[in-house]
C-alpha cells in the first residue's frame, strides 16, 4: 500500500512566524512531490512541487525541502499571513505508464494564522 | 476558460438512489480523476481516465462508476447510494506531459 504520512494534522502559527509541515512516504518510486493548498470550499490547487533531483525548491515565501535518503520533504512557509489559512495536503507521484501520474495524497494539515 | 466545472455543487440522496456527478474541462486535458475528501482521510482516488474510452479504478472504486466518452467529460455514477459514500467528492484534470493537476470545486454528496 502506498502511503503517504503528514503531520501535524493541525497547526497554529502567528503572524509573521514560519508554518513547517512535514511529510514522509515509502515507496522509492515516488518521483514527484507536489503541495496543495486547499480553502474552504474550493478544491485544492497547486502550490509548489519539487522532483526528487533537487533537495530544495523556493517559489516566494514557499519552500519545499526534500530529502531523499529519508524519505521526507516539507513545506516551510516564511512570514506566514492570515491568509494563508487552508488545509495543505502533500503528495507523492508516481508514474503509472500511458504518460499517467497517480497521486497519492497526505491526510492534510490545516494551518491557523493568528494576527 | 472555466476550467474544471462540477456539477451540483450540493445533493442530498436516499440510501439506494441513484445519481450522476457532472465534470467536464475545456483544457484538452487528456487526463481526468474522480477523488472523493472525507475528514482526516486526505483525497482518495476513485477512478481515473487517460484518455477518451480509457478508464481505470483507483484506490477506492466500489459503490462507482464511470465513463469517459469525449475528452472533455468525465461523469461518475453512484448505482445504489450508501450513507458510506457521504463526502465531497472532486474531480481533476490534467494535461499529458505536464504535471499540473486541476481541480473542480467539488460536489459535497450527503446520503440518508
Amino acid at each position: 500500500q502506498q502511503q503517504v504520512k503528514q503531520s501535524p494534522q493541525s497547526l497554529i502559527v502567528q503572524k509573521g512566524g514560519i508554518s513547517i509541515i512535514n511529510c514522509a512516504y515509502e515507496n522509492t518510486a515516488f518521483d514527484y512531490f507536489p503541495w496543495y493548498q486547499q480553502f474552504p470550499g474550493k478544491g485544492p490547487a497547486l502550490l509548489i512541487a519539487i522532483r526528487p533531483d533537487v533537495s530544495e525548491k523556493k517559489e516566494g515565501r514557499f519552500t519545499i525541502s526534500f530529502n531523499k535518503s529519508a524519505k521526507q520533504f516539507s513545506l516551510h512557509i516564511m512570514d506566514s499571513q492570515p491568509g494563508d489559512s487552508a488545509t495543505y495536503f502533500c503528495a507523492a507521484g508516481i508514474y503509472s505508464g500511458a504518460g499517467s501520474y497517480q497521486l497519492t495524497f497526505g491526510k492534510g494539515t490545516k494551518l491557523s494564522v493568528i494576527p | 476558460n472555466a476550467g474544471v466545472t462540477q456539477t451540483p455543487k450540493f445533493q442530498v440522496l436516499k440510501t439506494g438512489q441513484s445519481m450522476t456527478l457532472q465534470c467536464a474541462q475545456d483544457m484538452n486535458h487528456e487526463y481526468m480523476s474522480w477523488y472523493r475528501q472525507d475528514p482526516g482521510m486526505g483525497l482518495r482516488l476513485i477512478h481515473y481516465s487517460v484518455g477518451a474510452g480509457i478508464t481505470d479504478q483507483g484506490e477506492v472504486p466500489n459503490g462507482y462508476n464511470v465513463s469517459r466518452s469525449t475528452t472533455e467529460d468525465f461523469p461518475l455514477r453512484l448505482l445504489s447510494a450508501a450513507p458510506s459514500q457521504t463526502s465531497v467528492y472532486f474531480c481533476a484534470s490534467r494535461g499529458r506531459g505536464r504535471e499540473t493537476q486541476y481541480f473542480g470545486p467539488g460536489t459535497r454528496l450527503l446520503v440518508l
